[in-house]
This record gives C-alpha cells, sequence and structure tokens, in this order.
C-alpha cells in the first residue's frame, strides 16, 4: 500500500536541543514538502524538493533544515534556532508540478 | 491581507443536511483549487481539485470556482456524521506549481 510515513507521531525537545522528524513515501513522487500547522492558521511551507539533492526554503524556514539524498526520505531538523518549535509537522508529496495528492499523519512537536 | 481566507467555523449541521465550506482569495493568477478533509490528528486527505473555473462533481461532494469572484466552494450532500472534520482548502498558480497557498480550515460538526 503506498503512502508517506512520518515519525514519530510524538516528538518532545528539549532547549537546545536538535531533533529529527523523519518522513518516507513510497509512491515514487519527485516533490516532496515539509508544513507546519498551527492552530487556526493554514498550513505554512518550511522546505520543499522537486529532485534529489535539491530543497528550496519555503516561507517559514528560519530555524529549520532538511536534506534529500534519496526520493523515498526528506527529514526535517528542527534546530535550537527555532524559538517556537511546538506545532503539529506534515509532510507531503506530489508529482511534480501537480497537486498534493498525499500527506503523512503528521508529528507532533513539543517543548519539555 | 492573507492570499486566503477561510471562516474557521465551527460550522453545525444536523444529519442529511447540505453544506457549503467556502474560501476567497486574492490573487487573480490562481489557476488550481484543492480541498482537503483533516480528521482530527491525521493529515489531510486531497477531496477534490479543479482547474480554473466551473463545477466538479464527485458523489456527494461538488466542488464549484468562480474565478470572477475569487471565490470557491464546496458542497457535501446528505451530510454523515463521519463528515465531521476540518475542510481546508488550497490553491496554485500555474507559474509555480509547487508553491500551494491552504486557508486555515473550517471545522464541520454533522450531528446525528
Amino acid at each position: 500500500d503506498g503512502g508517506i510515513t512520518q515519525s514519530p507521531k510524538y516528538l518532545f525537545r528539549k532547549e537546545g536541543q536538535n531533533v529529527t522528524l523523519s518522513c518516507e513515501q513510497n509512491l515514487n513522487h519527485d516533490a516532496m514538502y515539509w508544513y507546519r500547522q498551527d492552530p487556526g492558521q493554514g498550513l505554512r511551507l518550511i522546505y520543499y524538493s522537486q529532485i534529489v539533492n535539491d530543497f528550496q526554503k519555503g516561507d517559514i524556514a528560519e530555524g529549520y533544515s532538511v536534506s534529500r539524498e534519496k526520493k523515498e526520505s526528506f527529514p526535517l531538523t528542527v534546530t535550537s534556532a527555532q524559538k517556537n518549535p511546538t506545532a503539529f509537522y506534515l509532510c507531503a508529496s506530489s508529482i511534480e508540478r501537480r497537486e498534493i495528492q498525499h500527506f503523512g499523519d503528521g508529528t507532533r512537536l513539543s517543548i519539555l | 491581507q492573507k492570499e486566503v481566507e477561510q471562516d474557521p467555523g465551527p460550522l453545525s449541521v444536523p444529519e442529511g443536511a447540505i453544506v457549503s465550506l467556502n474560501c476567497t482569495y486574492s490573487n487573480s493568477a490562481f489557476q488550481y483549487f484543492m480541498w482537503y478533509r483533516q480528521y482530527s490528528r491525521k493529515g489531510p486527505e486531497l477531496l477534490m481539485y479543479t482547474y480554473s473555473s466551473g463545477n466538479k462533481e464527485d458523489g456527494r461532494f461538488t466542488a464549484q470556482v468562480d474565478k470572477s469572484s475569487k471565490y470557491i466552494s464546496l458542497f457535501i450532500r446528505d451530510s454523515q456524521p463521519s463528515d465531521s472534520a476540518t475542510y481546508l482548502c488550497a490553491m496554485s498558480a500555474l507559474r509555480n506549481f509547487n508553491k500551494f497557498y491552504f486557508g486555515s480550515g473550517t471545522k464541520l460538526n454533522v450531528k446525528p
């Protein structure tokens, strides 16, 4: 069954700590995205990648970093520079230049 | 002004009612319009996708786009308790497929 797997489901970050959220897809999609969802706000784009070894900043990239070493994987690191990391993080994928067809079930990140 | 505006609700209707969900937007370059359904603690799932103006029907769901008014709608006929969720609209422009603009979501509650 094709889809996007995000892990972990819940994550807690201590002060000064970097944490990495995993996103894996088996849909053979070219494009992958990371969004942040806060209550009462739309999804905000953090980073996106159209092909392996290439990615672009979205609207709120500060304090985050990504890599795209494999087509299937697009991990997001929330660094200590991100001062307000508490949010629901969603990974998504699409056939390049098409609508977003698949989202993962998200990772909820909280500060300890 | 936000690119996409969506009434957050909540919208509460009795089972069997016709539901109308709406978004307005400001960017006349938007050509691709999407509706997503998001259950609590889950990722959004794509419900409908339309290009440019007009109507599109899929089962109990109808998506409508009025580009002259910069207004899109999602109608749900014969609403069911299982339709209770948050509905997100999203849109993108021809020039930059990978940039999607999301509404903040409308929470719908269908009462049995």
